[in-house]
């Protein structure tokens, strides 16, 4: 199947800080991909839908000025999350899609953030 | 998009077939159903997905009844590897595509030697 992968992994960081996390498609090219965010024993939901060349979708309750998305190719979508605090702690997953007209969605395997 | 109810939780032993269900009484005619698996600091995983009637590929088998009011993934003889959440979505593309996903609370099985 398409691989989707995230960078970093893991990242921790102080207070206040901004952290950039990228999201790619290796083996094809996504218009849309989606940003999801889960915390310890719960579901994952979904922040944002990012489309290549235009702004993000935000879901409703999710600040576009904290969380911003840039899809500046058909093969990478970035969230930056600007100055974290703690409870931006959390792990962060992108989604994209494969093939035109519809197709399944393929995940990354996620980035942990830590915000100390 | 039509919403999902499964069991929070569910337990069961090595070599055990495993049934869960889903309901999604509001499901709309060009609705699929999806089933995504996630282990813990992953990304889900698609595991199948159908529209009516039987599917079955190499991981597990999805059943689905006339009206579409419900669904049931069967994993046959789980291992201690099938420890994970799985997920039941419904939507108007098949796997999900350019559609944005929302997810329910899944189920957590738990499968002991």
């Amino acid at each position: 199947g398409a691989v989707v992968s995230q960078h970093p992994s893991r990242v921790i960081c102080k207070s206040g800080t901004s952290v950039k996390i990228e999201c790619r498609s290796l083996d094809f090219q996504a218009t849309t991909m989606f940003w999801y965010r889960q915390f310890p024993k719960q579901s994952l939901m979904l922040m944002a839908t990012s489309n290549e060349g235009s702004k993000a979708t935000y879901e409703q309750g999710v600040e576009k000025d904290k969380f911003l998305i840039n899809h500046a190719s058909l093969t990478l979508s970035t969230l930056t999350v600007t100055s974290a605090h703690p409870e931006d702690s959390s792990f962060y997953i992108c989604s994209a899609s494969s093939g035109a007209g519809g197709g399944e969605q393929y995940f990354g395997p996620g980035t942990r953030l830590t915000v100390t | 998009l039509a919403k999902t109810t499964q069991p929070i939780s569910m337990d069961s032993y090595e070599g055990q077939e495993v049934n869960i269900t889903c309901s999604h009484n509001n499901i709309a005619t060009n609705d699929y159903i999806t089933w995504y698996q996630q282990f813990p600091s992953q990304g889900p995983r698609f595991i199948i997905q159908g529209y009516k009637t039987k599917v079955t590929n190499e991981v597990a088998s999805l059943f689905i009844p006339a009206d579409r009011k419900s669904s049931t993934l069967s994993l046959p003889r789980v291992s201690l590897s099938d420890t994970a959440v799985y997920y039941c979505l419904v939507g108007d593309v098949p796997g999900g595509g350019y559609n944005k996903l929302i997810f329910g609370a899944g189920t957590r099985l738990a499968v002991h030697p």
